[in-house]
């Protein structure tokens, strides 16, 4: 079965303080690998997709990398506005077209 | 804005009752998922319809159905509810089968 692990599960930055989210995956031939953004009362908002690894996507302050096991989310000099809820999934080869979740990484910064 | 649209946005009600939740698709989009977030679970996959007929089923329960009708809107409905029900319920749709998957707001469901 399909596994996320995101880390860690909590993040406190001073703005313009760089730091990374890791993703920790298991998946029987990864079809894709997600991360979202979720405020507080609102639903998942796409960020980027990532099919194998090496590859690397950015926007604006975020970079997102993959590795066979893992994804990290890069967030350089963020923003109060970058707060959130970050949340990776995998999609996994076969039938079944569902997104598996990590739990999130609630990020906070502050000015 | 997604264009993904859920209603209703809260949605209060007892023990044993039955809710219908219902999703309209981005424009275009065939795929519609549902899915449960719990604060102690985080998003789990419920079900995906594609073009009116069901692909595939994630750990939703008998008590919970859902339709994907001609217009491409889909229903879930959840009958016998219990206290552990309550949760954020998303619809998320995708114009393909493997294609990105873009959220509603959610219907928040309180069971008292």
């Amino acid at each position: 079965e399909d596994q996320v692990t995101q880390s860690p599960e909590a993040l406190r930055l001073q703005e313009g303080e760089s730091s990374s989210l890791n993703c920790s995956y298991t998946v029987s031939g990864l079809r894709g690998l997600f991360w979202y953004r979720q405020d507080p009362g609102k639903g998942p908002e796409f960020l980027f997709t990532l099919y194998s690894a090496g590859e690397e996507k950015e926007k604006e302050r975020l970079k997102a990398t993959l590795t066979k096991k893992e994804s990290f989310l890069h967030i350089t000099a963020p923003k109060p506005e970058d707060s959130a809820t970050y949340l990776c999934a995998v999609r996994s080869g076969g039938s079944n077209y569902k997104l598996t979740f990590g739990k999130g990484t609630l990020l906070t910064v502050n000015p | 804005d997604s264009g993904v649209t859920q209603t209703p946005k809260h949605l209060i009600t007892a023990t044993g009752q039955r809710v219908t939740l219902r999703c309209s698709p981005r424009s275009g989009d065939l795929s519609v998922y549902w899915y449960q977030q719990s604060l102690d679970q985080g998003l789990q996959f419920l079900i995906q319809y594609y073009n009116g007929e069901e692909r595939a089923k994630g750990n939703i329960l008998e008590r919970f159905s859902a339709q994907q009708f001609p217009d491409l809107h889909s229903e879930l409905n959840l009958s016998s509810l219990e206290l552990g029900d309550s949760a954020l319920y998303f619809c998320a749709s995708s114009e393909g089968l493997e294609d990105i998957q873009y959220f509603g707001a959610g219907t928040r469901l309180s069971v008292l």
